[in-house]
Formats: structure tokens, sequence, C-alpha cells
């Protein structure tokens, strides 16, 4: 069946290492997003892509980078640069042109 | 600047009561409004939505109401049920060249058994 799958779950990072954040979807979906979420807060916007080969930075996007080589994945590198990488990273999707976002189940990140 | 904001942080009721969660939002030239849910540790679920040519639609023991007069956006939860707590967001389809949605902080509803 259809959807939106992360993984892994949960996800550990060592000081100055880079981590991926995986992010893959069946609904031929055109547009994804990845958010960040903090304890008790909204959503962030990290970065999204509308289309192939092409992506867009959010509101935070510092200390992140993305990838867009395939339609159905969207994978997000939380890099040495993002002091504070500790959150909740959720990817969503939806087909062009329209405002209803997918959600995936999450990855939650912690630092060691 | 574009802001969408809930009136109520936190919201607590008995269950069986009608619960009503507000928000607000400042972009006027916004024509598309979302409501989701979020439990606790899940991406949040899409409940329902509603086009700024209405001002009212109605899903499964919900309905959304929408007053462009007053940029103001509500949820109302009929027959509240456990299962129903969770945090709820409202999200507004901006306007311009890339059409991002704006997502409020949450309210998070508390049902008491």
């Amino acid at each position: 069946d259809g959807g939106i799958t992360q993984s892994p779950k949960y996800l550990f990072r060592k000081e100055g290492q880079n981590v991926t954040l995986s992010c893959e979807q069946n609904l031929n979906h055109d547009a994804m997003y990845w958010y960040r979420q903090d304890p008790g807060q909204g959503l962030r916007l990290i970065y999204y892509s509308q289309i192939v080969n092409d992506f867009q930075k959010g509101d935070i996007a510092e200390g992140y980078s993305v990838s867009r080589e395939k339609k159905e994945s969207f994978p997000l590198t939380v890099t040495s640069a993002q002091k504070n990488p500790t959150a909740f990273y959720l990817c969503a999707s939806t087909k062009a042109g329209l405002g209803t976002q997918y959600f995936g189940p999450g990855t939650r990140l912690l630092v060691l | 600047g574009e802001s969408v904001g809930l009136h109520l942080p936190t919201l607590s009721v008995q269950e069986g009561d009608n619960s009503i969660i507000n928000c607000a939002y400042s972009n006027s030239a916004s024509d598309y409004f979302i409501w989701y849910k979020q439990e606790s540790g899940k991406g949040p679920q899409f409940i329902i939505d509603i086009r700024s040519n209405m001002d009212k639609r109605q899903g499964q023991r919900v309905t959304v109401l929408l007053n462009k007069t007053v940029k103001h956006l509500s949820l109302q939860i009929a027959a509240t049920q456990p299962g129903d707590s969770a945090v709820y967001f409202c999200a507004e389809f901006g306007a311009g060249n890339n059409r991002k949605l704006i997502w409020g902080l949450g309210t998070s509803l508390a049902v008491n058994p």
C-alpha cells in the first residue's frame, strides 16, 4: 500500500559526524519536504523539492543538505555544522499544486 | 508578516463533550487551510481542509469553520473521545510564487475520561 517511510526511527549522532535520514514515498507525489520539530513546538521547514533535481531552502536550512535524484526519494543530511541537531525530523510529500501534505512517521535524532 | 497562531496552547475537555480549537491567521491572500492531528511520537495526520471560497466544511465528527472577515479558523470535534488526545495544528497555504504551508504553533488537546 502507498505511503511515506522514514528510516531509521531513532538515530544517534556523535560530535562532528554527518548523518543521513532517509525518506521514501510511493505515492507518485511531485513535491517533498523536510521539517524539524523541537519538543512542544511546531514544524519548521528545512528544505523542500518540487521536482526531481531541484530543491529550495526553507526557513532553517543552515547545517543541513538534501538531494533529489529520484522522484520517490529525498534524503536529508544533518552535517557537523548543525550545532543543535537533537530534534524530531519529519518528511512530507504532496502532489504538485496542492497544499495537503502527507507525513512519514518521523526520525528522532539524538546526539551522543 | 505572515503568521498562523493559536489562541489556546492547551485545552482540556471531558470525554463526550465538544471541543473547539481556534486558530488565527494574518495573510488574507491565503486560500487554503488544513487541520492536522499529531499524536505523541508520530507524524501529523491530515484531518480536514477548507478552501477560502467556503466558510464551513464537515467531516466525520469534525467541522472546520472559516471566518475570513476576522481571519479566524476553528476546528470543532463532536463527542470528544480519549483517542482525540493529541496536538492539533492549523496550517495555511500561503500565496505567492513559492506556495508552501505556514504552520501554527499547535494546541494540545487532553480528553479526561
